[in-house]
């Protein structure tokens, strides 16, 4: 039973559509993250949302919406697709904001515009 | 604003052998914590190990350990009796305690092993 799924593994669509990406953790976390990881492997943070709360939002183009219906799921809803939006987006989980514990990871979503 | 420096892009080590990767960060907190995650090609990230900044003492766990120098801000992961199955993208990061816990990632070092 995976503990954070996404969904899909792989997305290619044209430059200019809107795409989603889910994700769900069943490890009863209360804080979801979504990371972008680029070409040269680079992580870096878009957005944790804390109980439905949104704790972080980086410098993340208004292109990017989060929506986290309840704290076991968390999508990213990209509008207007860009080339530079290709790259692996990974969903995260926590037991807190503050914790010792580190984050478990899904799978990734590659992304690729086209 | 806290940063992660690893300086190796790419190491290697020969089956069995022992390598050491470098990790340095910056911070002004006193408290946070430091892991070091892996990315094998499959690019699952996985949890190797974890440190508490207040703990002097060194984490461990089987083959991987850390050399944690909280003053000289290092955090280097010892993998010994290298296995080819440690071929993988080795993260270093820091978490902050504060700022919604997020996670900071160093840029990666890519380790391949040698049979």
């Amino acid at each position: 039973d995976t503990a954070v799924s996404q969904t899909p593994k792989y997305l290619v669509t044209q430059m200019g559509n809107d795409k989603s990406i889910k994700c769900e953790q069943n490890l009863g976390h209360d804080t979801m993250y979504w990371y972008k990881q680029d070409s040269k492997k680079f992580l870096k943070i878009m957005f944790s949302y804390n109980n439905k709360e949104l704790i972080i939002n980086e410098t993340v183009p208004n292109r990017f919406s989060p929506k986290s219906p309840d704290k076991a799921h968390l999508n990213l809803h990209i509008n207007s697709l860009e080339l530079g939006d290709s790259a692996v987006y990974f969903c995260a989980s926590s037991q807190g904001t503050g914790v010792f514990h580190g984050y478990t990871f899904g799978s990734g979503t590659r992304l690729t515009v086209v | 604003a806290q940063t992660v420096t690893q300086s190796q892009p790419e190491m290697s080590v020969q089956e069995a052998e022992t390598v050491t990767l470098s990790c340095t960060y910056d911070t002004s907190e006193s408290d946070y914590y430091l892991f070091w995650y892996k990315q094998p090609p499959s690019r699952q990230m996985i949890l190797v190990i974890r440190q508490e900044a207040y703990k002097q003492q060194n984490a461990t766990e089987n083959r991987f350990s850390v050399n944690f120098q909280k003053a000289a801000k290092s955090f280097s992961l010892k993998i010994s009796d290298s296995q080819l199955g440690d071929a993988a993208m080795y993260f270093c990061a820091y978490r902050t305690i504060n700022q919604g816990g997020k996670l900071i990632f160093g840029q990666g070092t890519e380790l391949s092993v040698k049979p």
